[in-house]
């Protein structure tokens, strides 16, 4: 059972256009999201995250928005940039009973993004 | 500051062959993590440890065993490799960005069991 889910397994943009990734979940419990970008052979980099609280979360070219009702999440990248092109992950986590501070997190397949020059 | 390290990077090993994979950060993160990427799939939970002294199970912990030596350093081990085990394994720690963990990645080990 995927809890998190990636729909889209690639992505082509142009450059300097906008680059949008999306995200859905299925667990009512999740309640911190984060975004991560991988380069091949290399581990995944920590992009953005969002707490339920919010509904966008914004760090330079990068905004996260989530639709709690509608259990999605999107990634928007403006503009995008030749050097974004890699993998990206979006993954979530819940607070344990008790309010524990370390998170389990449930990954989705990742999308590959493409910007072309 | 190297953050989280990861030896070795690729090992070959045959079926039934044991090994360990070694997992260091200098960040004095509590809380350390195993993951496995296979192809077309997300990152798998396969163990973790919350805090120096515990190590509790993730999503698809058979096959594995883990040692969380201190805080700094947390292994992970294959007692008789199996070809199912062929991955890249990541390895990551956390920390608190507010009142919320933030998880800071390894570069990988890839392994191939034959």
């Amino acid at each position: 059972d995927q809890q998190v889910k990636q729909n889209s397994p690639s992505l082509s943009v142009q450059e300097g256009r906008i680059s949008i990734l999306n995200c859905d979940y299925t667990n009512s419990m999740f309640d911190y999201f984060l975004w991560y970008k991988k380069y091949p052979a290399e581990g995944p980099t920590f992009l953005i995250s969002i707490s339920s609280i919010k509904d966008k979360n914004e760090d330079g070219r990068f905004t996260v928005f989530l639709n709690k009702s509608a259990k999605h999440l999107s990634l928007h990248i403006v503009p995008s940039q030749p050097g974004d092109s890699a993998v990206y992950f979006c993954a979530a986590s819940d607070s344990e009973a008790g309010g524990t501070s370390y998170g389990k997190l449930t990954f989705g397949q990742g999308t590959i993004l493409t910007v072309h020059p | 500051n190297a953050g989280v390290t990861q030896t070795p990077k690729f090992q070959v090993l045959k079926t039934g062959q044991s090994m360990t994979l070694q997992c260091a950060q200098d960040m004095n993160h509590n809380s350390m993590y195993w993951y496995r990427q296979d192809p077309g799939m997300g990152l798998r939970l396969i163990y973790y440890s919350a805090s120096e002294g515990t190590t509790d199970k993730g999503e698809v912990p058979n096959g594995y065993n883990v040692s969380r030596l201190n805080k700094r350093e947390f292994s992970l081990r294959l007692e008789s490799a199996a070809p199912s085990q062929t991955s890249v394994y990541f390895c990551a720690s956390g920390g608190l960005a507010g009142r919320r963990e933030t998880q800071y990645f390894g570069p990988g080990t890839r392994l191939l069991v034959l």
